[in-house]
């Protein structure tokens, strides 16, 4: 079955970086675009961006613009995304999603805990 | 991109329906037939429940139906069952090829 999983918490110092991976199963990785979707505890969800696995093309946010960077490994079928600059309002779980495709997202992975704090 | 708005709340009773609304603009509910829902239960990622308006993926019940009249979709749920109490989040395609999504409605099941 179609799957995405992601890597482990991660805590990080104000003004660090962090880098979350997500690996694809059950399906040919390069065919769809995977998303990046992050959630604040308590609050809605917020999308990032996307990318395609196979060119390698992306598309941020406007307010990502400049912090964040998705790339991929296609030979081993995972997409990472990278936020750096971090402040304590990036604390948030992060999901990566596949595009439908395209315009809908599904399915989603399990999330990744980011936290910021010093 | 302002995220669209929905009701900060919705309850009902097991086996009433309740509709919850997702109001945007024209560039992006209005503009695109590209909204989706997804469900969210507690510690969980969201589920996708309705794409493209009003397309329901194989899995998920028939007691879940979406529809669009100008800039406001909506999400219907009928025959509600105590698992249907969760939060539940639109999202539509922009003209700014992006995405942006709702505010967030939580559901509850008297």
């Amino acid at each position: 079955q179609v799957q995405l999983v992601q890597s482990g918490a991660e805590v990080k110092k104000p003004g660090a970086s962090v880098k979350v991976s997500c690996k694809a199963s059950g399906y040919t990785f390069t065919s769809y675009d995977i998303n990046w979707v992050r959630q604040a505890t308590g609050q809605g969800l917020e999308w990032m961006g996307w990318m395609n696995p196979n060119s390698g093309n992306t598309g941020y946010a406007q307010k990502f613009q400049g912090r964040v960077t998705m790339t991929r490994n296609t030979s081993i079928s995972t997409a990472y995304m990278e936020l750096s600059s971090l402040r304590s309002e990036d604390t948030a779980v992060y999901y990566c999603a596949k595009d439908g495709p395209p315009n809908w997202f599904d399915p989603w992975g399990q999330g990744t805990l980011v936290t910021v704090s010093s | 991109q302002s995220a669209l708005t929905q009701p900060a709340s919705v309850s009902g009773s097991p086996g009433q329906s309740i509709t919850i609304s997702c109001t945007g603009t024209s560039s992006d509910v209005g503009g695109y037939n590209y909204v989706s829902w997804y469900q969210q239960h507690p510690g969980k990622a969201p589920k996708l429940m309705i794409y493209d308006v009003s397309n329901r993926p194989s899995g998920v019940s028939n007691r879940f139906s979406g529809s669009k009249s100008g800039n406001t979709a909506s999400l219907t749920i009928s025959g509600l069952q105590a698992e249907d109490e969760a939060d539940y989040y639109c999202s539509s395609y922009t003209s700014s090829s992006s995405y942006v999504f709702g505010t967030g409605t939580k559901v509850t099941v008297l």
